[in-house]
């Protein structure tokens, strides 16, 4: 049972870099999520999507891209990096309308802009 | 305007004894509410959640119970055990033509030996 899997799990950027995190969900979910954790801020909503071919932003989307190529697939962009995107991040899916409301998690990335 | 809040940064609790970790949020909205747990170095996993039509649910040694005319919720842990430490967050999912899940600040929880 994989679930949620985000590549690469750490990496370290310098100012102005750019980089790609991977998110992939085998559970056949509709609804997928970026999520950040910084301390104290708990996490905060990057962007998501509800659907293939679709996504929109969330609490905090400046200076990130996402791509819902496929339904599976979830991806998160820097084009630039700075430092203040040092970061825990979370990739999460959902079904949706289930029952429980249940996000299921990523183990998580985390990034360092130096 | 931070629409789900915990107020309690930090919880330490004996061995045994009830843990009680609280969330306020202020959007009428919200269908639903979940409580995670996460340890360092992992991600989040779900505990247990609770629909905006009840106020209490229960599973095993965790109840979440929800106020809605006080706009708050509350888990329980009984008995609470050292494994129990970790940050918990309170979640809400509201419906706006799409569902988005909010969260709290986190609560620290250290169970003591």
């Amino acid at each position: 049972n994989a679930g949620v899997t985000q590549t690469p799990k750490f990496r370290v950027l310098k100012t102005g870099q750019s980089m790609t995190l991977l998110c992939a969900q085998d559970m056949n979910h509709e609804y997928m999520y970026w999520y950040r954790q910084d301390p104290g801020m708990g996490l905060r909503l990057i962007h998501y999507s509800v659907g293939e071919g679709t996504t929109a932003k969330g609490e905090v989307p400046d200076g990130y891209n996402v791509s819902r190529l496929k339904k599976q697939n979830f991806l998160l962009g820097l084009e630039s990096a700075a430092p203040s995107q040092t970061s825990v991040y979370f990739c999460a899916s959902s079904l949706g309308a289930a029952n429980t409301g249940e996000l299921f998690f990523g183990e998580g990335s985390r990034l360092t802009v130096l | 305007d931070q629409q789900v809040k915990q107020n309690s940064p930090s919880l330490s609790v004996q061995e045994g004894r009830i843990s009680i970790l609280n969330c306020d949020y202020t959007n009428s909205m919200f269908d639903y509410f979940l409580w995670y747990k996460k340890y360092p170095a992992e991600g989040p996993t779900f505990l247990i959640s609770i629909s905006s039509i009840k106020d209490k649910n229960e599973d095993g040694r965790f109840t979440v119970f929800l106020n809605k005319s006080a706009k708050h919720l509350s888990l329980h842990i009984v008995p609470s055990q050292p494994g129990d430490s970790a940050v918990y967050f309170c979640a809400a999912r509201g419906f706006s033509g799409t569902y988005k899940y909010i969260f709290g600040t986190g609560t620290r929880l250290k169970v003591l030996a």
